[in-house]
Formats: structure tokens, sequence, C-alpha cells
């Protein structure tokens, strides 16, 4: 089966821009996560969808980041504006339901200049 | 919501040795514990999981221990291999299902 799909690889970007980034999950798989990843931490959960219903978002800097999952597929995380601390890499995963185990996607690289 | 704490940061041991990754979480409510392995740049890949209901399991060289009461799993790798080197995640999936990750071991093993 094909895996998760991100898109794009990398990306450089200013200070005080907007970045999306988007998720192709598993085909049939109803969770869907966003992690960002900083060098040398784990993966910190950014938003949980179930579906198209949000699971958790507590982590998820509200005032910057949004991130949507329409017709609880495909989803784009989105950061607006970026600040130097955002430089991440930003993993995608889909489970069948919570509780199952996750496949990553080849994450996004953010590089904030 | 749900905290997961692992050690040791970094491991070290020599090819054949057994190496032991230790985690703790703090939600009660969480049932599924799984590890992941991440090699440099690449993303993290499912190498073993146990659920509440199952104190032990293994596969091949891989184990994992689950104690509910303390509230702790562990990972044991037996015979390391230069192979095994990477970076290892431990994470727990509590009553909302939401994934935690621990902050990760780096295993090195010395041929």
């Amino acid at each position: 089966e094909a895996g998760v799909a991100q898109s794009p690889r990398y990306k450089i970007i200013e200070k005080r821009q907007s970045v999306a980034f988007w998720c192709n999950p598993i085909s049939g798989h109803a969770t869907l996560y966003w992690y960002q990843q900083i060098l040398g931490q784990g993966p910190k959960l950014l938003i949980q969808f179930q579906n198209n219903g949000v699971v958790d978002d507590s982590q998820l800097p509200k005032d910057r980041f949004s991130a949507e999952r329409l017709k609880g597929v495909d989803s784009t995380l989105k950061i607006q504006p970026a600040k130097l601390e955002d430089s991440a890499v930003y993993l995608c995963a889909s489970s069948l339901t919570g509780n199952a185990e996750a496949f990553f996607g080849q994450g996004t690289r953010l590089t904030v200049v | 919501g749900e905290n997961v704490e692992q050690h040791p940061s970094t491991l070290s041991v020599q090819e054949g040795d057994s190496a032991v990754i230790k985690c703790t979480y703090s939600d009660s409510a969480s049932n599924y514990f799984p590890w992941y392995k991440q090699e440099l740049g690449k993303r993290p890949q499912l190498i073993i999981d146990i659920r509440s209901n199952v104190g032990e399991k293994k596969d091949q060289r891989i184990a994992v221990t689950l104690n509910k009461t303390a509230k702790h799993f562990s990972l044991h790798i037996t015979e390391t291999q230069p192979e095994d080197s990477a970076v290892y995640f431990c994470a727990a999936s509590g009553g909302y299902s939401t994934l935690t990750f621990g902050k990760g071991t780096m295993l090195l093993v010395s041929p």
C-alpha cells in the first residue's frame, strides 16, 4: 500500500512569512497526526484529527498555526507568520484508528531565516 | 495530558551486549505503548508495541515489558548489532488516543 505522502520535502522562508504543508494519509486511515520535531528532540504532537474532527490541539500555537482536514482525508498545516523557532521537521502520520500503529511520512524540513 | 519520560538520553554499548531503555507515563488511562526507531534523516518506524492487557512481548532480539501499576515500560534489545544504532522513541496513547512521545534515546553500538 502507498505510504503517507507529504510535500514539500524542504522549505526555506524568512521570518514573518507564511508557509503551508500538505499531507495525504494512507487510504482508509481515520486518524491523522501532525508532529513538530526539533533537532535532537522527540516528536511533539501539534494536532490530531479523527476523520475531519479535532481530537487534540492543545499544543498547537493557535495564534500562528492552523490546520484543517477537509473531507476527512488530506490535511494542510499552515504557519503565519513564521518565527525562527519554528525551524523543525514537520511530520504527518496516520493510523487506522487511535491507539494503533502510526505510519509516518518523510516529513517537511522547515528552515526559517 | 499525557507525559512520557524516557531514559537514558544516550546509551553506548559494545556489539553483542544488551541494551535497555526505560519509559514512564503519567496517564493511567493509557493503553497502547509503541516503540519507534528513527535513523538519521529518516522517518520514525514502529519496531514493537504492547497493549495494557499484556505484560511482555517479544520479537526476535527485541522485547518490551509493561508494568501498569508502576506506569513504566521498557525496551530490551539483545545481541546488539551496529545496525541497531539509531534514536529510539517510546510513546503512549491514552484515553483520548493522543499519541505522546518521549524525548528519545540515542543508541550507539560499537563493533
